[in-house]
């Protein structure tokens, strides 16, 4: 089955410490996103990449960094530079076509002490 | 910009009642519109589309018809089960270039 994961679950860090959240597809789209969910919030872009090796911020970066290396692949880093860190990150892709929608994977919930 | 308004919740209804959650939005072009819905703890996954005017997305028992003239997509189901519990998005993508712009959200309780 073609899908997005995200790995881990649950994720706890001590703060300081940089983490990397992995999310990972299948569905050999083009286009990847991460967004951060706060508790009874929406949802807010932090990165997004289009296409391997390029990648742009989103309205939230600030404290995170991000590698696409591969198609499949487009991890997370939130840094010690993020001052609140604890929340649920969501991973999405898209095929690169005006109008498509996006697939999410399952999330990962940061949180850190 | 483009923008989407949502109703703000919580919506708690009784099971078989009728849903209506609002939705409006403000885009320069023509842009797709869905609605997604997210289970506790889970990602979102996506309920329904449109991608033109006049267009009517449905899945699980759930609609909702793109209207240009007021440029709304209300989500509507005709009978809600408990099993409908959730946070509801409506959301809109314009151009290829453009990201998904996604409303607040509106969390449902359905009471047995």
């Amino acid at each position: 089955d073609g899908g997005i994961t995200q790995s881990p679950k649950y994720l706890f860090r001590k703060e300081g410490q940089n983490v990397t959240l992995s999310c990972e597809q299948n569905l050999n789209h083009d286009a990847m996103y991460w967004y951060r969910q706060d508790p009874g919030q929406g949802l807010r872009l932090i990165y997004y990449s289009q296409i391997v090796n390029d990648f742009q911020k989103g309205d939230i970066a600030e404290g995170y960094s991000v590698s696409r290396e591969k198609k499949e692949s487009f991890p997370l880093t939130v840094t010690s530079a993020q001052k609140n860190p604890t929340a649920f990150y969501l991973c999405a892709s898209s095929i690169d076509r005006a109008g498509a929608e996006q697939y999410f994977g399952p999330g990962t919930r940061l949180t850190v002490t | 910009g483009d923008s989407v308004t949502q109703m703000e919740g919580p919506v708690t209804l009784s099971e078989e009642a009728f849903l209506t959650i609002n939705c409006t939005y403000t885009a320069t072009g023509y842009p797709s519109l869905f609605w997604y819905v997210q289970y506790p703890g889970e990602g979102l996954q996506l309920l329904l589309k449109a991608t033109k005017a006049d267009d009517k997305g449905s899945n699980k028992g759930f609609e909702a018809t793109y209207r240009k003239e007021t440029t709304s997509f209300h989500l509507e189901k005709g009978s809600v089960q408990v099993s409908d519990s959730a946070v509801y998005f409506c959301a809109l993508r314009a151009g290829r270039d453009d990201k998904i712009i996604f409303g607040k959200g509106t969390r449902l309780h359905i009471l047995p």
